[in-house]
């Protein structure tokens, strides 16, 4: 069955970066879009970010363009988020999720999340 | 942007009854409505695409509707394992946008 397990996350001063993976499996990982999602401690969920499937198409929410950098390795089944001048507001579960297709905005497989917490 | 408005905020339900789940777009998404059930502690889970689609393994009681920007999420009898909270999504424009979610408690 599919599983998509993240890693990587922590605590980080406000400023600093951090990079998330997301390793795949039980998936052709190659033939699908996948994205980062994001949950801020007790609220709801917001989008963050995709990457079609080859990786030559990427779209990011305002909130993180210019900071966040999405990137993938097809052939090690392995999808980053490089976090940059990190806020507190990017105080958050990060999930990482699969696309039904290459970058259809269908989210049908996520990942147990990685928790990434700003502060000073 | 797409706003999503979801009401109520909390839905009080007793087990075996009915719930009844509202999302409004801020504009039209066509069909390309999605609704997701989280449960404390876990991810999200996809449960209906495209407005009506139930998603791979989903009970039949669960079923999506629309009527022009206004969705619909409907549990026809409220087993245990539904009491979580439940987020509509649109994927017709970037970026994608989420509703503020609704929580299913029981009464």
């Amino acid at each position: 069955q599919v599983q998509l397990v993240e890693s990587g996350g922590g605590v980080v001063q406000p400023g600093r970066s951090l990079t998330l993976s997301c390793a795949a499996s039980g998936v052709m990982f190659s033939s699908y879009g996948m994205h980062w999602v994001r949950q801020a401690p007790g609220k709801g969920l917001e989008w963050v970010v995709v990457i079609s499937k080859d990786g030559s198409n990427k779209y990011y929410a305002d909130s993180v363009e210019g900071r966040f950098t999405i990137s993938r390795d097809n052939p090690k089944n392995t999808l980053n988020l490089q976090m940059s001048s990190l806020r507190p507001e990017d105080t958050a579960v990060y999930y990482c999720a699969k696309d039904y297709g290459d970058h259809t905005g269908m989210l049908d497989y996520w990942g147990q999340g990685t928790l990434v917490t700003v502060s000073s | 942007e797409i706003v999503l408005t979801q009401s109520p905020a909390t839905l009080s339900v007793s087990p075996g009854e009915r719930a009844t789940l509202s999302c409004r777009a801020s504009q039209s998404v066509s069909n390309y409505l999605a609704w997701y059930q989280q449960k404390p502690g876990q991810a999200p889970r996809l449960l209906i695409y495209d407005a009506s689609n139930r998603a791979t393994g989903i009970p039949a009681r669960f079923s999506g509707s629309v009527s022009g920007t206004d969705f619909t999420l409907s549990i026809s009898s409220l087993e245990p394992e539904d009491f979580a909270v439940y987020y509509c999504q649109q994927r017709i424009n970037w970026p994608l946008t989420f509703g503020g979610g609704t929580r299913v408690e029981i009464k």
